[in-house]
């Protein structure tokens, strides 16, 4: 149980475009998402808490106008990452947590998304 | 806010050795502590976690130690094998209830 899907996996766009990507809680409903930003080596960085219905709590220096969250479901979060540039490639990793799965903390990954853009 | 410190941040060790990895974190409020596998290009696999209610917490090769007075907190590999090889993340639980996660360890099993 507590499986947690994203799409795509990988994802090449041209400088300028936008890019969605989508987060499923496939068993469970998740009262909370979480979008976190990997770069190669390095640790997880949050970038933003969203829950359901209401608009996402970014963290500071995350910029809310280019990383568009929306959290429109209980089972569903997706990110844009609207004007993409070479800078904002990296692996981008979701998580959802619940708070009737009986454990009130943990979050559960989504395989994440490599985003390229060139 | 919460700070995770995480050492060392390269370990190898020989198969069958055990493997000690250690965080540190600021907040005396936080109460959850998980640790994280990841393999390179996965998703992070929670391994086990602890809360500020134990001590200690095991599950068969692997085990967990809290100290809250000092604010740090030990994931212990015992028995290594070449499929441990990861990088492993402690994480917190800050005022948010968000986790904040340390830096990583990246741990090599040499058969």
């Amino acid at each position: 149980g507590a499986v947690v899907s994203q799409h795509p996996s990988r994802v090449i766009c041209k400088s300028g475009t936008s890019v969605k990507i989508e987060c499923r809680s496939l068993d469970f409903q998740a009262t909370t998402m979480f979008w976190y930003r990997q770069f190669p080596k390095k640790s997880l960085m949050l970038m933003a808490t969203s829950n359901e219905g209401s608009k996402a709590t970014y963290e500071q220096g995350v910029e809310k106008d280019k990383f568009l969250i929306n959290h429109a479901s209980l089972t569903l979060s997706t990110l844009t990452v609207t004007s993409a540039h070479p800078e904002d490639s990296s692996f981008y990793i979701c998580s959802a947590r619940s708070h009737n799965t009986g454990k009130d903390y943990e979050q559960y990954f989504g395989p994440g998304t490599r985003l390229t853009v060139t | 806010g919460e700070n995770v410190e995480q050492h060392p941040s390269t370990l190898s060790v020989q198969e069958g050795d055990s493997a000690v990895i250690k965080c540190t974190y600021s907040d005396s409020a936080s109460n959850y502590f998980p640790w994280y596998k990841q393999e390179l290009g996965k998703r992070p696999q929670l391994i086990i976690d602890i809360r500020s209610n134990v001590g200690e917490k095991k599950d068969q090769r692997i085990a967990v130690t809290l100290n809250k007075t000092a604010k740090h907190f030990s994931l212990h590999i015992t028995e290594t094998q070449p499929e441990d090889s990861a990088v492993y993340f402690c994480a917190a639980i800050d005022y948010g209830q968000n986790f904040v996660f340390g830096p990583g360890t990246r741990l090599s099993v040499l058969p």
